[in-house]
């Protein structure tokens, strides 16, 4: 069966170092997104992408954060000079835009310190 | 703020029995709603999605949908161990953004 797939599964960082999040979204799948998680708290919405652009953006996503496509299959979110607070679980869905469902991978870990 | 809640829990429930959770949101423009299951440190997992008012019905798994009462519930027949997690109700907004409840922590009891 088809599935979203991220890497790495887990990254330490420094604070202030720059991390890049990789995602491989289910291939025909059009619509893609990142979502964060704080241990011990809701999902929350960063950012969806559609067409080689952002679609909508939350607070949370400000300009230390980016978002790339950077060829057919790879979908990565790129956080400028980390922060402790940026230590969450972060996940990458796709949908195919057909239906509203969206698919989630099993998430990059990213532990800053 | 365009929320979406859920009950915390613990919801403990009998193996066997019927586990009920239930999810209000505030945004009458949200046209599609989700219920995901979440194992301790795991990605969210669709188990339904539901769109129109009603009940829609999978296997032992049912969402319920009110839209006037912007009310949606999921209901789990023949609850097993397995079924133990967080399950997170989720909107689709006019934003087409999709916005998460806490999630509520379910224990189904061997």
């Amino acid at each position: 069966e088809p599935e979203v797939t991220q890497t790495p599964s887990h990254q330490v960082t420094q604070m202030g170092q720059e991390v890049i999040l990789r995602c491989v979204p289910i291939s025909n799948h059009l619509y893609f997104y990142w979502y964060r998680q704080i241990l011990g708290q809701k999902v929350e919405f960063l950012v969806s992408f559609y067409n080689n652009e952002i679609s909508e953006k939350s607070e949370i996503f400000d300009d230390q954060f980016s978002v790339e496509r950077p060829d057919g299959s790879n979908f990565t979110l790129k956080i400028r000079s980390t922060k402790l607070e940026d230590s969450a679980m972060y996940f990458c869905a796709s949908s195919d835009g057909t239906s509203d469902e969206a698919f989630f991978g099993q998430g990059t870990r990213l532990t800053v310190v | 703020q365009k929320e979406v809640e859920q009950n915390s829990g613990p919801l403990s429930v009998p193996e066997g029995a019927i586990a009920s959770l239930n999810c209000t949101y505030s945004d009458r423009g949200s046209q599609s709603f989700f219920w995901y299951r979440q194992y301790s440190g795991k990605s969210p997992e669709l188990i339904m999605f539901i769109y129109s008012n009603g009940d829609k019905e999978d296997g032992r798994f049912t969402a319920q949908l009110n839209k006037a009462s912007q009310y949606v519930s999921l209901l789990i027949r023949d609850s097993q161990p397995s079924d133990s997690a967080t399950y997170l109700c989720a909107a689709l907004n006019r934003d087409d953004k999709i916005i998460f409840g806490k999630g509520t922590r379910l224990h189904i009891l061997p």
